[in-house]
């Protein structure tokens, strides 16, 4: 079974800052992770996804994200917010075989302040 | 090309009335799954399927709901007699095929049911 935590229902960065989205997994077997941003009134948009190959994801946006298996992290970052940065975030686990069932952690909402 | 179309977008039930929830995949594609996002929750897996098959229900409660994706229109998500607590956010993806490496689904933007 698969699990994600996201550290921090709510963050606020200052425009211009770096951005930071915490999150933890738990697999029994090798997984796929992935970063879903979802804008307001709109469906979640896949922002970037691991599958075992570099451990460091670039994805759209500017965001990237790192996979360490030492500390079953996969952290989020941008290094510079900007106001449209404002939304829902969501990481997310599936395990290789079977991927098609993603397990979603509660999100968290990033909020830029001017 | 329209992304993945859910409809209503906004539906209110009373206690013991029947929910249908439509989801219109991408063009093309043929692989839908149903997810419900309740209060303060993630989003959890409830239903994949494949033009007219079920592929992995595992995620579905056992009574009072159900899915379909015919040959032909959307995909239905069903809940009869519905409590309080099925209120909560349904979200539907698609992918033109089984996802993988090289495969991401893509989500529409949720049907927001309310019972009251």
């Amino acid at each position: 079974a698969q699990s994600v935590t996201q550290l921090g229902s709510h963050v606020s960065v200052s425009e211009g800052a770096l951005v930071l989205l915490r999150c933890n997994y738990s697999s029994s077997v090798p997984p796929y992770l992935f970063w879903y941003v979802q804008y307001p009134n709109q469906g979640l948009q896949l922002l970037l996804k691991y599958t075992s190959a570099a451990t460091l994801v670039k994805g759209i946006n500017g965001f990237e994200a790192e996979f360490k298996k030492s500390e079953t992290s996969f952290h989020l970052t941008k290094p510079s917010a900007h106001m449209s940065d404002a939304a829902e975030y969501f990481c997310a686990v599936s395990a290789i075989v079977g991927n098609e069932k993603l397990t979603f952690g509660t999100g968290t909402r990033l909020t830029i302040i001017p | 090309n329209a992304g993945v179309m859910q409809n209503p977008r906004h539906l209110v039930r009373r206690r013991g009335q029947e929910a249908r929830l439509r989801c219109s995949p991408m063009k093309g594609h043929s692989h839908v799954y149903w997810y419900r996002q309740l209060p303060e929750e993630g989003l959890k897996f409830m239903v994949y399927l494949q033009k007219e098959n079920i592929i992995d229900e595992s995620g579905m409660p056992k009574e009072r709901f159900s899915a379909e994706f015919p040959k032909e229109g959307p995909s239905i998500l069903r809940i009869q007699q519905v409590v309080r607590g099925d209120s909560a956010a349904y979200f539907c993806a698609s992918s033109p095929q089984r996802t993988g490496v090289n495969t991401e689904a893509f989500f529409g933007q949720g049907t927001r049911l309310t019972v009251v």
